[in-house]
């Protein structure tokens, strides 16, 4: 299984703040997504990014895959409390003949009003 | 609505009781799989299933069956619990394998809303 690390671990900020959480990792990945997971519920997917240097926004939101294709960015702009929650990425990376999905542990946001 | 339902939401029990989680999707989907996630370990896949009567072993299998007779359901079962197995559980889905080429660039998985078992 690869390792995917995410930091900060926790982030707790306040509202209208910016902020800027990572995911890295040592393997190439032929892609990643980002989920977020809002307390009492499953993850829920936001974006795949597929290409190096790939930009996707959503809303207040900018998620960015690195060039070499071994890291991301996702930064948030003006927080609100509906960000709270924990923010996942998955890389999909190609090995042993067949493509493997691996979660990193998570950042956990809090946005405090 | 497009989902992964799961049950029970809850459940506290005591070693060594048999108990099943249910899992059931209503999109057709090949995939699924069972996670249990952890304080400062994350998402673990448990269990798989490319497609009906196909399961495989994730990363911490040990402890825990699953059956796939029906394309909609993919239960989990602990024959006999153990205090080890307190966690949060998550079933997900997929129209396709993570395993496939296609996947990564069109798909990701659907997430159920968790079941929290307690072994006592």
């Amino acid at each position: 299984t690869q390792l995917l690390e995410q930091s900060p671990q926790f982030l707790s900020i306040q509202e209208g703040e910016n902020l800027t959480v990572y995911c890295n990792s040592s393997s190439v990945f032929s892609s990643l997504q980002w989920y977020r997971q809002e307390p009492g519920e499953g993850p829920v997917l936001l974006v795949t990014v597929v290409t190096g240097g790939e930009v996707k926004k959503l809303k207040r939101l900018t998620f960015q895959f690195g060039d070499a294709r071994k890291d991301s960015s996702l930064h948030i702009t003006a927080a609100q409390t509906g960000d709270t929650g924990l923010y996942l990425c998955a890389g999909v990376y190609s090995g042993a003949g067949s493509y493997q999905l691996t979660f990193g542990k998570g950042t956990k946001l809090s946005v405090i009003p | 609505e497009a989902q992964v339902t799961q049950n029970p939401r809850y459940l506290i029990t005591v070693t060594g009781k048999k108990l099943t989680v249910t899992c059931s999707q209503n999109m057709n989907h090949e995939y699924m799989s069972w996670y249990r996630q952890d304080p400062g370990l994350g998402l673990r896949q448990i269990y798989y299933s490319m497609n009906v009567e196909v399961t495989d072993k994730g990363d911490v299998p040990e402890g825990y069956k699953v059956s796939r007779k029906e394309k909609r359901n993919f239960p989990l079962i602990l024959e006999s619990p153990s205090p080890n197995q307190t966690s949060l559980y998550f079933c997900a889905s997929s129209p396709l394998s993570p395993h496939s080429p296609v996947f990564t660039t069109y798909y990701g998985y659907t997430f159920g809303s968790g079941t929290r078992l307690t072994v006592v």
